[in-house]
């Protein structure tokens, strides 16, 4: 069975401060990653994606992620963060041979001006 | 592009009566899913269909059903609703189909907010 932890609720930064949002998975072989993010009344917004390779994914709105297959960890990361990056963020997981994409609980990120 | 478009956005149900969400996707995709967004629980797939005429259950079935009318259309119902069903619905699309790669990413609807008392 696949799983996705997000640990933090909410994550509140100051404008112009790093912000990180962590994401740790559970699976049974090699793990496609993704983030999403979700604006109020809105869909969810695919951000980026870690399929192989080089473990520090770039996507969308400067944001970006670094998997760490140790550590089962996949946390997103954007080096200044803007008060327009307020958002409900997901993390999700997939494995090959299924369908599925199991998706973490979500994390609410405030960003103060 | 309109991409994943859903309707109605909001709807508010009684005990026992039915309804059906429209989904609609003008990105020729080949599979296409419906979620539900719970407080907490993050998205929880109910059905898929991985290509036009086949449709399978996802995590929590029970109390739907589904039809993929064609390639573009995906449609949930419910029968009889229950309080318990009330939520966020999101359908979504990708372009992966029965034999494509997971590796796909899916696209979102806006969502139907639906309440059932």
């Amino acid at each position: 069975a696949q799983s996705v932890a997000q640990p933090e609720d909410q994550v509140n930064v100051a404008e112009g401060n790093p912000l990180t949002v962590k994401c740790t998975y559970s699976v049974s072989g090699n793990p496609y990653l993704f983030w999403y993010v979700q604006y109020p009344n809105r869909g969810l917004q695919f951000l980026l994606k870690y399929i192989t390779g080089d473990n520090l994914v770039k996507g969308s709105y400067g944001f970006e992620a670094e998997f760490n297959k140790s550590q089962t960890s996949f946390h997103l990361k954007k080096p200044s963060a803007l008060v327009s990056d307020s958002a409900l963020y997901f993390c999700a997981v997939r494995v090959p041979g299924d369908y599925k994409l199991s998706f973490g609980a979500g994390t609410t990120v405030t960003v103060r001006a | 592009n309109a991409g994943v478009t859903q309707t109605p956005k909001f709807q508010v149900l009684k005990t026992g009566q039915s309804m059906t969400l429209q989904c609609a996707q003008d990105m020729n995709h080949n599979s296409m899913y419906w979620y539900r967004q719970d407080p907490g629980m993050g998205l929880r797939l109910i059905y898929y269909s991985a290509s036009e005429g086949t449709t399978d259950k996802g995590e929590v079935p029970n109390g739907y059903n589904v039809s993929r009318l064609n390639k573009r259309e995906f449609s949930l119902r419910l029968e009889s609703a229950a309080p318990s069903q009330t939520s966020v619905y999101f359908c979504a699309s990708s372009e992966a189909g029965l034999f494509g790669a997971p590796t796909d990413t899916q696209y979102f609807g806006p969502g139907t907010r639906l309440t059932v008392l």
